[in-house]
């Protein structure tokens, strides 16, 4: 079984709809829970990050986190096309926080 | 800059080569990564550096590959006999300490291509 799981994609959305991402984990011992985008051919970078149960919101990110069920999903809000990406979901364990445990990423396409 | 850096940004080499690849983390960053990622995959971790503690290597895929890391900086990741199955792009990340609420910054990646 996976560490990280996320579906793969493509996820297409219409320009201005809502973007739901989700993740589930395995490991009930892990901690914190980490966004990724990473657009073609560049790095991925941090759009947020949450650790605890609930909802956390950044402009037009959300990022909701479900300790019981074992999962954590990224809503994208007014979906733009400069949105399309890959989104990598990341979690690390309360005994080792340095590791990082990547799932393989949602494309995401936003249609004008 | 202030970010990650990595060198060389591609390389091409021939099957049976050595290659070396290099990382220079952000100033301060305790904790220093290296991922590969295939095309259209995603990040397989490979080995992980904290402070003056034991790397966790569990990631390396074989005794093919190691890394490096001097005065708790720059780090180096060696391929050694490099395969066709190699290429990929290698991506170096750092954190600024053990922290669990600390994100990795990651460099702008090695790509690398085995003929």
């Amino acid at each position: 079984q996976k560490e990280v799981e996320q579906n793969s994609g493509p996820l297409s959305v219409p320009e201005g709809a809502i973007a739901s991402l989700n993740c589930t984990y395995s490991d009930r011992g892990s901690q914190s829970f980490f966004w990724y985008r990473q657009y073609s051919g560049k790095s991925p970078e941090l759009i947020m990050f949450i650790y605890s149960n609930g909802d956390k919101e950044d402009g037009r990110f959300t990022a909701q986190l479900n300790k019981a069920s074992q999962y954590v999903s990224l809503l994208i809000r007014d979906s733009q096309p400069s949105d399309s990406a890959t989104y990598l979901c990341a979690v690390n364990k309360e005994y080792n926080f340095n590791k990082f445990y990547f799932g393989s990423g949602t494309k995401l396409n936003v249609k004008p | 800059g202030a970010g990650v850096s990595q060198s060389p940004s591609n390389k091409v080499t021939e099957k049976g080569k050595d290659v070396e690849l290099r990382c220079d983390p952000i100033s301060g960053h305790t904790a220093l990564y290296w991922y590969r990622q295939s095309l259209g995959q995603g990040l397989e971790f490979l080995i992980y550096f904290q402070g003056n503690s034991a790397p966790d290597k569990s990631g390396l895929p074989s005794d093919r590959f190691s890394a490096e890391r001097t005065g708790g900086s720059v780090s180096t990741l060696t391929i050694q006999r490099t395969q066709q199955e190699d290429s990929a792009v290698y991506l170096c990340a750092s954190k600024r300490d053990s922290g669990g609420g600390e994100t990795q910054y990651f460099g702008p990646g090695t790509r690398l291509l085995v003929l």
